[in-house]
């Protein structure tokens, strides 16, 4: 079965401190994994996926199937990375299916 | 180009009604996913229609359906209300699916008392 796993609720971090918001992921086939990231008052919206291996505003993150993990990072956090982080799995033969994990709501204190 | 839209907005209703909201997606999608968000349980897919067809459910009982129309347009109808259901209904579009990137509608805020 598909499931994604986000261990932590919330996270607190002061500006300029390095973020990883975890993720691990449970599937038997070959998954795609994506980053969406919510700022209050606005929509849910794709930060990053696996696929593209690219760095959005400072983001990275690096899929590690030996692990199944799916770890966001970023070194130097900054006040405007506060927002509901999701990880999502899309998977499954015949369609789309993108499950997503619990949400890791981040804080950046000033 | 028009991002997704989600109508109505907001939404208050009573135990046993039955609801319908709508969604827009954007032009040239044909991918429309329907997600429940709610502060206990996250967001949690209901179904995922394509090309008028549904090509994947989640776990959710039978009073939540739905149906794509062939502008891809799509509706989600819950029938038999429950105070469960009050949640934030997201809606997303993606152009073929798996592996390209969902496109969030606002959502529509269902209350149910």
């Amino acid at each position: 079965a598909q499931r994604v796993t986000q261990p932590e609720k919330l996270l607190s971090v002061f500006k300029g401190a390095p973020v990883e918001l975890k993720c691990n992921y449970s599937y038997s086939g070959s998954p795609e994994l994506f980053w969406y990231v919510q700022y209050s008052r606005q929509r849910l919206q794709l930060l990053l996926r696996h696929i593209s291996r690219e760095s959005i505003k400072g983001f990275t993150a690096d899929l590690n199937k030996g692990e199944t993990s799916f770890h966001l990072k970023k070194p130097f956090a900054q006040e405007e990375d506060s927002a509901m982080y999701y990880c999502a799995l899309s998977g499954g033969t015949g369609g789309f299916k993108t499950i997503f994990g619990a949400g890791t709501r981040l804080f950046v204190k000033a | 180009k028009a991002g997704v839209t989600q109508t109505p907005r907001y939404l208050i209703k009573t135990r046993g009604q039955q609801v319908t909201l709508s969604c827009s997606p954007i032009s040239g999608h044909r991918s429309v996913s329907w997600y429940q968000q709610t502060p206990g349980q996250g967001l949690q897919f209901l179904f995922e229609y394509f090309s008028e067809t549904q090509r994947n459910k989640g776990n959710f009982p039978g009073r939540f359906s739905g149906r794509q129309f062939s502008n891809s347009r799509s509706e989600m109808n819950v029938s038999t209300l429950e105070l469960g259901d009050s949640a934030l209904y997201l809606c997303a579009s993606s152009s073929t699916g798996k592996d390209t990137e969902a496109f969030f509608g606002q959502g529509t805020r269902l209350t149910v008392v």
